[in-house]
């Protein structure tokens, strides 16, 4: 079974407009992470913002904010106010135990004028 | 700072041949990391290790070998490189402890024909 699941592949959105992309997890371990990390054309990785398990509030890091819900398993990447700069591959990752992160397949957010 | 370095960016080799990806950190972290991304695949983890000396198996480990002689370097090793490793690698670094995200190096491409 996928530890991670981003099932958009692909998500458009207007330029100023907010947009939501997905993840799902699935573990045991009541000690885990939740990392967002974007990747552009140009191919570097990007952190973007972390949640714990055992944080009570959802993280935020300027325009991104984590919309965390611990039973549903869900951490889903909310970006407000879109910027053409923005059109990127997003992906979700997982840390359990204390070292390793497992990713999600991606979401490719592309941001029209 | 450099962050984390990759060498080389790019490599064609033959089936059979052999070759070593370098990658260097410049911030002192302990745990260090190498992945492979393959189109519609996210990232999967090689290799990993969490200090000096120190290396183990991520989750797709065959065909490849690491080392980690010095804290500032990992070193990926393809013995005999086949056309199914063609890929992007990546190397990752950070610092121990929980919350800590991984910074990552430009990538390595790599094509084997």
């Amino acid at each position: 079974a996928q530890k991670i699941t981003q099932t958009q592949p692909g998500m458009f959105v207007q330029e100023k407009e907010a947009v939501t992309l997905d993840c799902t997890y699935d573990t045991s371990d009541p000690s885990y992470g939740l990392f967002w990390y974007k990747q552009p054309s140009s191919g570097e990785m990007i952190f973007l913002i972390y949640q714990g398990s055992y944080d009570q509030q959802n993280a935020t890091e300027g325009r991104y904010s984590l919309n965390f819900q611990k039973a549903r398993k869900s951490a889903n990447l909310v970006i407000s106010a879109s910027q053409l700069g923005d059109s990127a591959m997003y992906f979700c990752a997982m840390r359990e135990g204390y070292s390793t992160l497992t990713f999600g397949k991606g979401t490719m957010l592309l941001v029209s004028p | 700072n450099a962050g984390v370095t990759q060498t080389p960016k790019f490599r064609v080799l033959k089936t059979g041949q052999s070759m070593t990806l370098l990658c260097a950190q410049d911030m002192n972290h302990e745990y260090m990391y190498w992945y492979r991304q393959d189109p519609g695949m996210g990232l999967r983890l090689i290799h990993y290790s969490v200090g000096e000396g120190t290396t183990a198996k991520g989750e797709v480990p065959d065909g490849y070998n690491v080392s980690r002689l010095k804290k500032q370097n990992f070193l990926l090793g393809l013995e005999s490189a086949a056309p199914s490793q063609t890929s992007v690698y990546f190397c990752a670094s950070r610092v121990a402890g929980d919350a800590y995200e991984q910074y990552f190096g430009p990538g390595t491409r790599l094509t084997v024909t």
